[in-house]
């Protein structure tokens, strides 16, 4: 039973080029949820999608977009780079969105550098 | 309020002995509190949640317990290990969020051998 997977596992970029990260869910799990971890603290919500569509939103600017697929699988896109976006991306995947009785699992993340 | 606030920011505990991590909340919208726990490298990996509706719950060596009227809880390590030695993040939910966790900062746990 795979869990969530991430990729790329490292990315290095320079300021103002653009990034794709990808993610597959936990098999038999339809939402997914990425959140931004910068260094020495705690994950930020990003943004969530549900049946291919953004749900819901944390407080990021419109650089930061993203795709669900009908697979099911994610994508996180982000423009215009700049140092402070810096950080472990991370993915989470769960059944269900407004299911409370199923937590969310998160990926290993992808690590981010912008020089 | 959004926010979650974790205490204490860092935590070092010998071998055998109790780690208590603390944390509040401000919305009462909150029905959701998980524990994760992270390794260097690796992404959170969830260690045990409880709901508002129970004052504890215990899972092995891991315990919640939760005041709902203080609007806080904390996650208790019995007899804390090395192995235990992490980063631990409490984190709470809410059904009118999409059920986007909103974490706290974050403790880092070392546990002396």
């Amino acid at each position: 039973d795979a869990g969530v997977t991430q990729s790329p596992t490292h990315l290095i970029k320079t300021r103002g080029q653009q990034v794709t990260l990808r993610c597959s869910p936990k098999s038999g799990h339809d939402t997914v949820s990425w959140y931004q971890q910068a260094l020495g603290q705690g994950p930020q919500f990003i943004f969530q999608y549900y049946e291919e569509e953004e749900r819901q939103r944390g407080n990021f600017p419109d650089r930061f977009s993203g795709h669900q697929f009908p697979n099911y699988s994610s994508e996180l896109n982000v423009n215009a780079l700049l140092l402070g976006d810096s950080a472990l991306y991370l993915c989470a995947s769960s059944l269900g969105q407004k299911n409370s009785n199923q937590p969310q699992h998160f990926g290993d993340g992808t690590r981010l550098s912008i020089l | 309020q959004q926010q979650v606030k974790q205490s204490p920011q860092s935590l070092i505990v010998q071998k055998g002995g109790i780690s208590i991590i603390n944390c509040a909340y401000e919305n009462t919208a909150f029905d959701y509190f998980p524990w994760y726990q992270q390794f260097p490298g690796k992404g959170p990996a969830l260690l045990i949640a409880i709901r508002p509706d129970v004052s504890e719950k215990k899972e092995g060596r891991f315990t919640i317990s939760f005041n709902k009227s203080a609007k806080q809880f904390s996650l208790h390590i019995m007899d804390s290990q090395p192995g235990d030695s992490a980063t631990y993040f409490c984190a709470a939910s809410g059904a009118g969020s999409a059920r986007q966790l909103t974490f706290g900062s974050g403790t880092q746990l070392t546990v002396l051998p």
